[in-house]
């Protein structure tokens, strides 16, 4: 069974912290996503990575980095933690062929910044 | 900036009752995705529909694509409460991995 983990389910942390979310695909996926969804505003795309190594700014980039050193794993690193980035935060990823990109989630990590 | 927008935005019906969700988009697209989302966990791919498709089906799911409108469906048969969730349309554009994603239609089942 196809499976993409995130390391917490629930996360409180303080103003000002630095924050790891982690998430790891056992498809051998070449694309790894991370998603924000808020209320009324659906998902946004934070950052993606095509490949090890390799990454792409989305559409809500600013306050986020990440890091793929490994194919399974990709993280999303909030350098200083703010409260407007209380979020559900979502991973996801898939396969490069880009005319069946269906993308499979990890079951999400709820932060919330105090 | 939002690709997909779903209308409506919530739907309540009786359990048994059909569901019809449609989705907008503004820029040509490969295919279209919809998802499902269970309260407070992942998506959940549902079913892709290409561009050169018009209609598709998957157990109860039937989803339409008219692309000189932009638009699709999405019609659940039969609905149950299991059913109850959030559906969300994904699109892509061509040669590009990232899909977009709609705000969502919540659905609930009454039973």
């Amino acid at each position: 069974d196809v499976k993409v983990t995130q390391s917490s389910r629930y996360l409180v942390k303080r103003t000002g912290e630095k924050v790891f979310l982690e998430c790891v695909q056992d498809m051998d996926h070449e694309n790894m996503f991370w998603y924000r969804q808020d209320p009324g505003l659906g998902l946004r795309l934070i950052y993606f990575s095509y490949d090890v190594k390799m990454k792409e700014k989305g559409d809500i980039p600013e306050g986020y980095s990440v890091s793929r050193e490994k194919k399974e794993r990709f993280s999303l690193i909030l350098e200083s933690a703010s409260t407007n980035q209380t979020s559900m935060y979502l991973c996801a990823s898939s396969f490069m062929e880009s005319s069946y990109n269906e993308q499979f989630f990890g079951p999400g990590t709820r932060l919330t910044v105090l | 900036s939002q690709q997909g927008e779903e209308d409506p935005q919530a739907l309540s019906i009786q359990e048994g009752e059909n569901a019809t969700m449609n989705c907008s988009y503004k820029t040509s697209i490969n295919n279209l995705q919809w998802y499902r989302q269970n309260s407070g966990r992942g998506l959940v791919h549902l079913i892709l529909i290409r561009s050169n498709e018009r209609e598709k089906h998957s157990g109860r799911l039937r989803v339409t694509l008219d692309t000189s409108k932009k638009s699709s469906s999405l019609l659940i048969t039969a609905s149950r409460a299991a059913d109850t969730a959030s559906y969300f349309c994904a699109t892509d554009n061509f040669g590009n991995e990232k899909l977009t994603f709609g705000t969502g239609t919540r659905l609930t089942i009454i039973p």
